[in-house]
């Protein structure tokens, strides 16, 4: 077991460019979400997906943010023409998805964004 | 609506003394609640849960915390603080009547606890 992962863990980038995050579960799991954090704030849940399905997304979750999961594995996160207001860290987490809502969330180190 | 609060934004205490890190919530259905811990620059770690069951739930590196439903809090808890417990604590709650919305979990702002030596 060697832990959610998630790369780049730090990302600069200006205004108007497009990023994109990779999150890499725990194996065997087959529930991913990602959530993003402000300073002084606690997570935000943005997406979810069980195994290659995006069953729910949050409305913080504009147009500019899409996510994928294509083989049930590895997840993206792609941010297009980045605002300053997209600065934050974004974490991703995994969990069995055995045990219904009381399912535990595993999460990664986060990659931290910034938007100059 | 879901919510958790965590009415202290940071907490003092000695090495050795108990320490307790507040959080209440309100669901519409049963409860299900977490506490995580997040080291600087680092993720959230997973440091217990409450399903069902008894009331008092016992997790990682000595910490528990007591579920009651009358006053809806959850309250963490340890014995005796280390100064390496010093850290960020985020309780979150997920609402069991939302059976088929198993995504998201609703977190506190956090809540920063110090100990000193």
């Amino acid at each position: 077991d060697t832990g959610v992962s998630q790369d780049p863990r730090h990302k600069i980038t200006k205004r108007g460019q497009n990023v994109t995050f990779r999150c890499d579960p725990i194996s065997e799991h087959n529930r991913l979400y990602w959530y993003r954090q402000t300073l002084g704030q606690g997570p935000e849940f943005l997406t979810y997906f069980q195994n290659e399905a995006q069953l729910e997304k949050s409305r913080l979750l504009s147009d500019r943010f899409s996510a994928e999961r294509p083989k049930g594995s590895f997840s993206t996160l792609e941010i297009q023409r980045t605002e300053q207001g997209d600065s934050a860290m974004y974490l991703c987490a995994s969990s069995l998805g055995l045990a219904g809502v009381g399912d535990t969330q595993y999460f990664g180190p986060g990659t931290r964004l910034t938007v100059l | 609506a879901q919510s958790v609060a965590q009415p202290e934004d940071q907490v003092n205490v000695a090495e050795g003394n108990p320490l307790t890190v507040k959080c209440t919530y309100s669901v519409s259905g049963n409860p299900y609640l977490f506490w995580y811990v997040q080291y600087p620059n680092r993720g959230l770690q997973f440091l217990l849960k409450y399903i069902t069951g008894d009331n008092l739930v016992k997790g990682s590196y000595g910490f528990e915390a007591e579920f009651n439903k009358s006053q809806t809090s959850f309250h963490l808890k340890k014995p005796s603080a280390l100064v390496s417990d010093s850290a960020l604590y985020f309780c979150a709650v997920r609402d069991g009547i939302y059976g088929g919305s198993q995504g998201n979990l609703i977190f506190g702002k956090g809540t920063k606890l110090s100990v000193k030596p």
